[in-house]
């Protein structure tokens, strides 16, 4: 059973471009969650879709950054104009559906994408 | 507001020592709390999943406690080998599906 794939690995861009990150959950896992970890800081929330729909995207900023999880296919992450201050690694994480919903299923992490700006 | 800390925030030891790192948190209306692992350059490992009304889960070597009303979690490492070298976090979830991650305490274990 694959774990959860996210690439690009790496990711080099300059300002101003845009940035997609692409996250495939575990099989059988219908909730995604996306954090970012700066350098030198902890990991935090930004965004939490289950398929076609955003649940929760209290963590992410307000402008340029767009998140999705279609009917068909991966997650998307999208970052538009990217600025140095975007780059961080990002991580990727699923679970499953149990009696309660999510929240008493564990998430599992991708490896994550490191997003570098030029 | 949530806060998660991790103390120490690194830690030394020679092979075979047995460990506690030590996980808080400051609001006490939490649903889990989840211990990781990080390797350098590599995505988070789950090592244990403590339910709120649960006191302690474990998986082999690891023996991780709750202790809901204090705000504290331990996460125990027996007999410590060289390749349990890595960042070890811990992350609450409140009421919501998002985790609150703590800093980490960065573990070396030399042979």
């Amino acid at each position: 059973n694959a774990g959860v794939m996210q690439n690009p690995r790496h990711l080099v861009r300059r300002r101003g471009q845009e940035a997609r990150l692409r996250c495939s959950p575990m099989k059988g896992h219908s909730h995604v969650y996306w954090y970012r970890q700066l350098p030198e800081e902890g990991l935090k929330f930004m965004v939490y879709l289950q398929k076609e729909n955003i649940i929760d995207e209290s963590g992410m900023p307000k402008e340029r950054f767009s998140a999705e999880f279609p009917k068909e296919g991966p997650s998307i992450l999208r970052i538009q104009q990217v600025v140095r201050g975007d780059s961080a690694a990002y991580f990727c994480a699923s679970s499953q559906s149990g009696t309660g919903g999510a929240r008493n299923q564990p998430q599992h992490f991708g490896d994550g994408t490191r997003l570098s700006i030029l | 507001k949530q806060e998660v800390t991790q103390i120490p925030a690194a830690l030394s030891v020679p092979e075979g020592e047995n460990l506690v790192l030590n996980c808080s948190f400051t609001d006490s209306a939490i649903y889990n709390l989840q211990w990781f692992r990080q390797d350098p350059g590599k995505g988070l490992t789950s090592l244990l999943l403590i339910q709120s009304s649960q006191r302690e889960q474990t998986s082999g070597r690891l023996n991780a406690s709750l202790d809901k009303s204090s705000g504290r979690s331990t996460l125990y490492i027996a007999a410590s080998q060289p390749g349990d070298s890595a960042t070890y976090l811990c992350a609450v979830r409140p009421n919501t599906d998002k985790l609150i991650f703590g800093t980490g305490t960065r573990l070396q274990v030399f042979p």
